[in-house]
């Protein structure tokens, strides 16, 4: 099964304004990572934040995590048409198995 | 540039054909690649853990016998979908770590496989 949840499930915004996606987790985690997704292909790496970091940052993206709460946030500053995609969360568990589970995933249009 | 390579990008077939799905790490070894599923507009969800020289680690409801896994060496791992039926139409994706267990290494992904079974 799933570890967690992710909203909103669809986002749509103006190019230029903020994304921010949002996930939740069960479990304790070893690291948390974002993904991105475009239609039809594979998943693109963006962004790592272990259980012992609470925020970074990485160009126009900032990820947060917070454990207490079990969740973390995503957000894209001033989109861009190209930012168009689905963006999943995945969960490294603590306990030494590598397995990811993901996220149901957010679908972000940025519309021009 | 791709890391992790993943052939065929797309399979139309008939109904019972078995099909093979490819995936290569390009530059790095792995002892470890994941497959996963994915329907429409869904999130991955994971099939099974490969290991290299090993049996394949399935979640459960995976059925291991419609699911071939063979990581017969440390840069590529086979995913064959044996007697293949419409219900089996989706896209799989691999993935691989360029470090083993218990690291903060993100995974790499394929391209996917898009297989449509008639």
């Amino acid at each position: 099964s799933q570890q967690g949840e992710e909203d909103p499930q669809a986002l749509s915004i103006q190019e230029g304004e903020n994304a921010t996606m949002n996930c939740s987790y069960k479990t304790s985690i070893n690291n948390l990572q974002w993904y991105r997704q475009n239609s039809g292909r594979g998943l693109v790496h963006l962004i790592l934040i272990r259980s012992n970091e609470r925020e970074k940052h990485s160009g126009r993206l900032r990820v947060t995590l917070d454990t207490s709460k079990k969740s973390s946030s995503l957000l894209i500053t001033a989109s861009r048409a190209a930012d168009t995609a689905s963006y999943f969360c995945a969960t490294r568990f603590s306990g030494g198995y590598n397995k990811l589970i993901f996220g149901a995933g957010t679908r972000l249009a940025v519309h021009p | 540039g791709a890391v992790v390579s993943q052939h065929p990008s797309w399979v139309i077939c008939k109904s019972g054909t078995s099909v093979k799905i490819e995936c290569r790490s390009l530059d790095f070894q792995a002892t470890t690649m994941f497959w996963y599923r994915q329907f429409p507009k869904q999130s991955l969800m994971l099939m099974a853990t490969s290991n290299e020289g090993s049996k394949a680690t399935y979640e459960q409801g995976v059925e291991k016998d419609k699911f071939l896994i063979n990581h017969a060496s440390l840069t590529l791992s086979t995913l064959t979908v044996t007697s293949a039926h419409p219900e089996d139409s989706s896209f799989y994706i691999c993935s691989a770590s360029r470090q083993g267990v218990n690291s903060n290494q993100p995974q790499h992904f394929g391209d996917g496989t898009r297989l449509s079974i008639l």
